[in-house]
């Protein structure tokens, strides 16, 4: 079975801009969370998607959003880029069933 | 300003040495646990879970333990490789709590794992 899948690996922005993050769960697995990555914050949740349904958020701002569509990808987005948007974004799916999140390889997004 | 970054733990051992990652989680509601594995420049790699109703479980050369009296876990890795020489995080989530909170998983820190030829 392939893997979590994330494109583009790597993005570079300018302040301002939106960016628009991709991510392929593993087939089969519904529920897809988006974590973000930096040295100063470690590890944060951003959201969980089921079904086409945001079903958890964490506490980032609004410019932060993402969707699901029916084949279970999803996408997040960020608008109104600011520098310390910088970061590994990652993506993680599980089966509706089991509990484990599996991680893609990330989308490392610089802004300057 | 500057930002200043974690100050990560770190832990040094020799290869074939057993290897024991600690981690105090915070929340006593959560009933399922997850030990990852980063390598630099991938994701994290799923190493080994336990639920709440356990209190260890073996893998292939891995071990996890839970004491949910003091809320710590522990991973122990036997036989440690170079190969495992990368930033291991616990990561808890209150997996069945009416399904509301299935997909956010709250990390800790991570462990930097050195491993010596």
């Amino acid at each position: 079975k392939a893997g979590v899948t994330q494109t583009p690996r790597y993005l570079i922005k300018t302040r301002g801009q939106q960016v628009t993050l991709s991510c392929s769960p593993i087939s089969g697995h519904r529920s897809v969370s988006w974590y973000q990555q930096t040295p100063g914050q470690g590890l944060q949740f951003l959201f969980e998607y089921f079904s086409e349904t945001q079903r958890n958020k964490g506490n980032f701002p609004g410019r932060f959003s993402g969707r699901q569509f029916s084949n279970s990808r999803s996408e997040m987005n960020v608008s109104t880029l600011e520098l310390g948007d910088s970061a590994l974004y990652l993506c993680a799916s599980s089966s509706a069933t089991g509990t484990a999140q599996y991680f893609g390889p990330g989308t490392r997004l610089l802004v300057l | 300003g500057e930002s200043v970054g974690l100050h990560l733990p770190t832990l040094s051992v020799q290869e074939g040495d057993n290897s024991i990652i600690n981690c105090a989680y915070s929340n006593s509601a959560s009933d399922y646990f997850i030990w990852y594995k980063q390598e630099s420049g991938k994701g994290p790699q799923f190493i080994i879970d336990i639920r709440s109703n356990m209190d260890k479980r073996q893998g292939q050369r891995v071990t996890v333990l839970l004491n949910k009296t003091v809320k710590h876990l522990s991973l122990q890795i036997a036989a440690t490789q170079p190969g495992d020489s990368a930033v291991y995080f616990c990561a808890e989530t209150t997996a069945f709590a009416g399904g509301t909170s299935y997909g956010k998983l709250t990390f800790g820190q991570g462990t930097i794992l050195t491993v010596h030829p």
